[in-house]
């Protein structure tokens, strides 16, 4: 079975501050791997996703994550942080068993942005 | 385009009663899965259905069922309710049973006294 490491369960950046945020994936085939912010009291929110192809993916709010293959990472980054990027943020993976997929979530990392 | 709708929003019940979560699919969509998102962790994995069937299943008790209806639509069920099923339940819909990604609704706040 696939699993999802996310180091650090809170992590916290000064505005403006680069964003780091790691999710590790163990796998035996080629993965299918996102990222998703839940802002309080709120439903998940795609930020990216890896399918195939181009390894460094770009995704909403000037968020970006690199998929490598050698290290089983898929670490999230932003260059700047705001204040409003304040939420937590979860990595998964989508696992298929029996030709269905599900989703493997981590255990989430929530970003606090100091002013 | 309606994405995944989910009623009600919140809920709260009493121990040892039993509730029913409704989930409407993306459009187009016809697999629909449910997760459990206990306050602080990440979501977990209840069941998949499709065709009117449930195809997969996580670490869930019985007292976890569900249904899927002709039109797609889903219900998640909790019977017997304890004061730790109080979590956010999400949708999720996807494309065929074989699609990898899935969309995820806002969630019904589930809350047990």
């Amino acid at each position: 079975a696939q699993s999802v490491t996310q180091l650090g369960s809170h992590v916290s950046v000064s505005e403006g501050a680069l964003v780091l945020l790691r999710c590790n994936y163990s796998s035996s085939v080629p993965p299918y791997l996102f990222w998703y912010v839940q802002y309080p009291n709120q439903g998940l929110q795609l930020l990216l996703k890896y399918t195939t192809g181009a390894t460094l993916v770009k995704g909403i709010n000037g968020f970006e994550a690199e998929f490598k293959k050698s290290e089983t990472s898929f670490h999230l980054t932003k260059p700047s942080a705001h204040m409003s990027d304040a939420a937590e943020y979860f990595c998964a993976v989508s696992e298929k068993t029996s030709g269905t997929y599900k989703y493997i979530f981590g255990t989430g990392t929530r970003l606090k942005v100091l002013a | 385009d309606a994405g995944v709708t989910q009623s009600p929003t919140h809920l709260i019940k009493t121990r040892g009663q039993q509730v029913t979560l409704r989930c409407s699919p993306k459009s187009g969509h016809d697999t629909v899965s449910w997760y459990q998102q206990a306050l602080g962790q990440g979501p977990q994995f209840i069941f998949q259905y499709y065709e009117e069937e449930e195809r997969q299943r996580g670490n869930f008790p019985d007292r976890f069922s569900g249904h899927q209806f002709p039109n797609y639509s889903s219900e998640l069920n909790v019977n017997a309710l304890l004061l730790g099923d109080s979590a956010l339940y999400l949708c999720a819909s996807s494309l065929a049973m074989g699609h990898y990604e899935q969309y995820f609704g806002p969630g019904t706040r589930l809350t047990v006294t």
